[in-house]
């Protein structure tokens, strides 16, 4: 199965930075099928960005993916207070499904 | 949308079936996904189940543990987890997509299972 690392884990900055979160894969996601999700406490996880690039329905356009192959990346390029949250990536590209360990983005 | 079940809490050894009731949409032609997440651990696809076909995968961590399985007729699927140990406690999510192998679009709202004696 295809193993995705994500780095750092644990990412602290101020409301108003930018954030750059990183997804690497053990092999080749060959048709960019790698998406982004946010995760809070006591809720389901939100579908941010497939497809590598492609933001889902109602995401805000700060938030922003990109890569391909076996490293990707995942941008805020302006925090709001609602996005300090566990970002967690998945591959599809493959059966099964895999998520790396999630990127915690806490509050400075 | 999808409803699933209400928190259980169960000994070890124990078994426990998690339901996921879906509306609106076909219910048949999507694949429902059980994802987990143990206390302070990431998100981990446990198997999914394809009802139109009957078609069920498993993450192999689960084989020979767990079992997935739909009843079309209330679209409803569940997830059966058997021989139960402390770290079986987490919260499990159904989520509804095309595939196994999906983007994630829809999820229930999370089931909370303790294993605790």
């Amino acid at each position: 199965e295809i193993v995705l690392t994500q780095s750092p884990g644990t990412l602290s900055l101020s409301p108003g930075e930018r954030a750059t979160l990183y997804c690497r894969a053990s092999q080749s996601i060959t048709r960019n099928y790698l998406a982004w999700y946010q995760h809070k406490p006591g809720q389901a996880p939100r579908l941010l960005i497939d497809e590598a690039s492609s933001r889902a329905t109602g995401v805000p356009d700060r938030f922003s993916g990109g890569g391909s192959g076996t490293d990707f990346t995942f941008t805020i390029s302006r925090l709001e207070p609602e996005d300090f949250a566990v970002y967690y990536c998945q591959q599809y590209d493959e059966t099964p499904p895999t998520f790396g360990q999630g990127t915690r983005l806490d509050i400075k | 949308q999808l409803v699933q079940s209400a928190t259980e809490v169960k000994k070890p050894g124990s078994s426990v079936k998690v339901s996921c009731k879906a509306s609106g949409g076909d219910f048949s032609n999507y694949a429902i996904n059980w994802v987990r997440q143990a206390p302070g651990e990431g998100l981990e696809w446990m198997g999914g189940i394809i009802p139109v076909f009957g078609t069920v995968m498993y993450a192999q961590k689960f084989q020979g543990r767990v079992a997935i399985t739909a009843d079309e007729s209330t679209s409803t699927a569940y997830m059966e987890l058997n021989s139960l140990k402390s770290g079986d406690t987490a919260i499990y999510f159904c989520t509804r997509a095309p595939y196994m192998a999906s983007p994630y679009r829809h999820w229930g709202q999370g089931t909370l299972v303790t294993v605790s004696s």
